[in-house]
């Protein structure tokens, strides 16, 4: 089955240390995303990336890190310098040119403490 | 920069009912699209339906559709014959075709109840 995966489901770590959320897709989409989603509020935007090797910020990229090396996967770092890093992540794909009709995976709840 | 406004945080609809959720929100372009997502109490977002600014008719998706009013900047989405199954929180999100990126900008949502 085609899809996105993200791991782990559920996620804790203390404070100061550095993170990294897993997202594969098997869809072959160009583009992918990571969002975060905070209760009370919608979707914020972190990164994004249209191509492999290339990725740009998002509207709330301080404190995190992305790579894309391949183009099932685009891994997202949370580093110590995030200063609310306790959220719900999502991660979504699409297909170029179809830039808005995102596939998304499960999500990763994060809880630092 | 675009934003997107859900002014109904929560709704509750009978079974079998006709609910429409609100959205309206800004923008200074004339070409965009407009989206519906879905979230279940399972957190998976799912897109329900789609809108071209261009085309003048409304969307369907079975029992979702919705009312574009381009000029009042309102896209609401109907839901006829509410099942128990659209319980969820419904998002509504706006697309520039112009900003590179073509980001979605996501409202901050409404929690839809079907009551049995």
């Amino acid at each position: 089955d085609g899809g996105i995966t993200q791991s782990p489901k559920y996620l804790f770590r203390k404070e100061g240390q550095n993170v990294t959320l897993s997202c594969e897709q098997n869809l072959n989409h160009d583009a992918m995303y990571w969002y975060r989603q905070d209760p009370g509020q919608g979707l914020r935007l972190i990164y994004y990336s249209q191509i492999v090797n290339d990725f740009q910020k998002g509207d709330i990229a301080e404190g995190y890190s992305v790579s894309r090396e391949k183009k099932e996967s685009f891994p997202l770092t949370v580093t110590s310098a995030q200063k609310n890093p306790t959220a719900f992540y999502l991660c979504a794909s699409s297909l170029a040119d179809r830039w808005g009709e995102q596939y998304f995976g499960p999500g990763t709840r994060l809880t630092v403490t | 920069a675009q934003t997107v406004t859900q002014s109904q945080p929560e709704m509750s609809v009978q079974e079998a009912e006709t609910v429409t959720l609100s959205c309206t929100y800004d923008t200074s372009e004339n070409n965009y699209y407009l989206f519906w997502y879905k979230q279940p109490p399972s957190r998976q977002m799912i897109l329900v339906i789609r809108q071209e600014a261009y085309k003048q008719q409304n969307a369907t998706e079975n029992r979702f559709s919705v009312n574009f009013q381009k000029a009042a900047k309102s896209f609401s989405l109907k839901i006829s014959d509410s099942q128990l199954g659209d319980t969820a929180m419904y998002f509504c999100a706006f697309m520039s075709t112009m900003e590179y990126g073509n980001k979605l900008v996501f409202g901050a949502g409404t929690i839809l109840r079907v009551k049995s």
